[in-house]
């Protein structure tokens, strides 16, 4: 099976840009989740998709969105780029089961100028 | 809301030596998911723990988690440099996929 997609693997925006991240699941996941990373912050949960639908949100402002399609793959959006969004983006994707072991993507490189 | 601590931030090891790293958490938890990040990579999953008092290895791998369900530690047997890298430990209050996070170990292993 193949991994958990990420792309771009790298970009660099400025502030006040907006900017789109993609990921796409392993087949069969339905539950798509996106993580912040960050040398000060380390990973912080930004929400979690499952069957379309946003089933869990962290603690992050409304500049920060996103969706499932009904393939399953994902995409986030960060509007009003700040220099303090420069940080590596995580998408994960996991099965149906109720606890479920999270398998991550290489992660989008956000840098913000 | 939610804390999830771990501690120490960093340990240096010489090959050879054990190594352990312990997470505590603000609440009680449903269960509790152990990852480990190589330098320039990504999260990938190491184990789950579900069950109070529960204990798993993985060859030179131990993890155990707390009777109350809100502490866990992973101890590494005889560390080898491929065990480089930083650990972190994961929180689940409910069901579903919301990890909160430790802030991670990173282990320097010097051969």
């Amino acid at each position: 099976k193949a991994g958990v997609t990420q792309t771009p693997r790298y970009l660099i925006k400025t502030r006040g840009q907006q900017v789109t991240l993609s990921c796409s699941p392993i087949s069969g996941h339905r539950s798509v989740s996106w993580y912040q990373q960050t040398p000060g912050q380390g990973l912080q949960f930004l929400f979690e998709y499952f069957s379309e639908t946003q089933r869990n949100k962290g603690n992050f402002p409304g500049r920060f969105s996103g969706r499932q399609f009904s393939n399953s793959r994902s995409e986030m959006n960060v509007s009003t780029l700040e220099l303090g969004d420069s940080a590596l983006y995580l998408c994960a994707s996991s099965s149906d089961r109720v606890y479920n072991e999270q398998f991550f993507g290489p992660g989008t490189r956000l840098t913000v100028l | 809301g939610q804390q999830v601590m771990q501690i120490p931030q960093y340990q240096h090891v010489q090959e050879g030596e054990d190594f352990t790293t312990y997470c505590n958490s603000s609440t009680t938890l449903s269960n509790i998911q152990w990852y480990k990040q190589r330098p320039g990579g990504h999260p990938v999953f190491l184990i789950q723990l579900v069950k109070s008092g529960e204990v798993k290895k993985q060859k030179r791998l131990t993890f155990q988690f707390g009777e109350a369900k809100k502490n866990s530690s992973l101890h590494i047997t005889a560390t080898q440099t491929t065990d480089v890298g930083t650990y972190f430990c994961a929180g689940v209050k409910n069901a579903g996929n919301m990890l909160t996070f430790g802030g991670g170990t990173r282990l320097m292993v010097k051969p």
